[in-house]
């Protein structure tokens, strides 16, 4: 089955480590997208791609680096510069073209202590 | 920038009620406006979408409303089941990105 997945599912960290999550997406999906979700904050924008090799900072992206280097994989560095990364991130990708809806993997919460 | 505003951030009704969110949303060129539908522990699912050329959109029990002119579009879920309770969110935007709302929970009581 086509879909797109986070992992892991849950991660800590200590204080001042960077750390990575992952996410792939066997949907042949041109555009990647990641969120930042915290209690009564909605979803907001870190980053985004819509083609490989180029990307463009969303509202948050301060503390924040991706890349994507394949069309299937686009992770998020989650660098010591953050100063409150405690939060759950979610992965999304999108078709492209006519085609906006957001296909979204299953999260990753991340703990810093 | 886009800016969405959704509420109420809380909705309780009883099984078999209606149930209303509505989100306005601050960008004209705005042309695309989906619901997703988030349990706990979960990524959000598409659950209705409507474009900006469309007024009114129905899938059995849910409708998506749009009023271009007010800026404001609605989610309307009939005959509410305890399966619907959940976070939803509303969102604006386009081709490029999407602005999400900060989300209604849901809770639906037998």
């Amino acid at each position: 089955d086509g879909g797109i997945t986070q992992s892991p599912k849950y991660l800590f960290r200590k204080e001042g480590q960077n750390v990575t999550l992952s996410c792939e997406q066997n949907l042949n999906h041109d555009a990647m997208y990641w969120y930042r979700q915290d209690p009564g904050q909605g979803l907001r924008l870190i980053y985004y791609s819509q083609i490989v090799n180029d990307f463009q900072k969303g509202d948050i992206a301060e503390g924040y680096s991706v890349s994507r280097e394949k069309k299937e994989s686009f992770p998020l560095t989650v660098t010591s510069a953050q100063k409150n990364p405690t939060a759950f991130y979610l992965c999304a990708s999108r078709r492209g073209g006519q085609d906006y809806g957001y296909t979204f993997g299953s999260g990753t919460r991340l703990t810093v202590v | 920038g886009e800016n969405v505003e959704q509420h109420p951030s809380t909705l309780s009704v009883q099984e078999g009620d209606s149930a209303v969110i509505k989100c306005t949303y601050s960008d004209s060129a705005s042309n695309y406006f989906p619901w997703y539908k988030q349990e706990l522990g979960k990524g959000p699912q598409l659950i209705i979408d409507i474009r900006s050329n469309v007024g009114e959109k129905k899938d059995q029990r849910i409708a998506v409303t749009l009023n271009k002119t007010a800026k404001h579009f609605s989610l309307h879920i009939t005959e509410t089941q305890p399966e619907d309770s959940a976070v939803y969110f509303c969102a604006a935007g386009g081709y490029s990105t999407l602005t999400f709302g900060k989300g209604t929970m849901l809770l639906v009581s037998p």
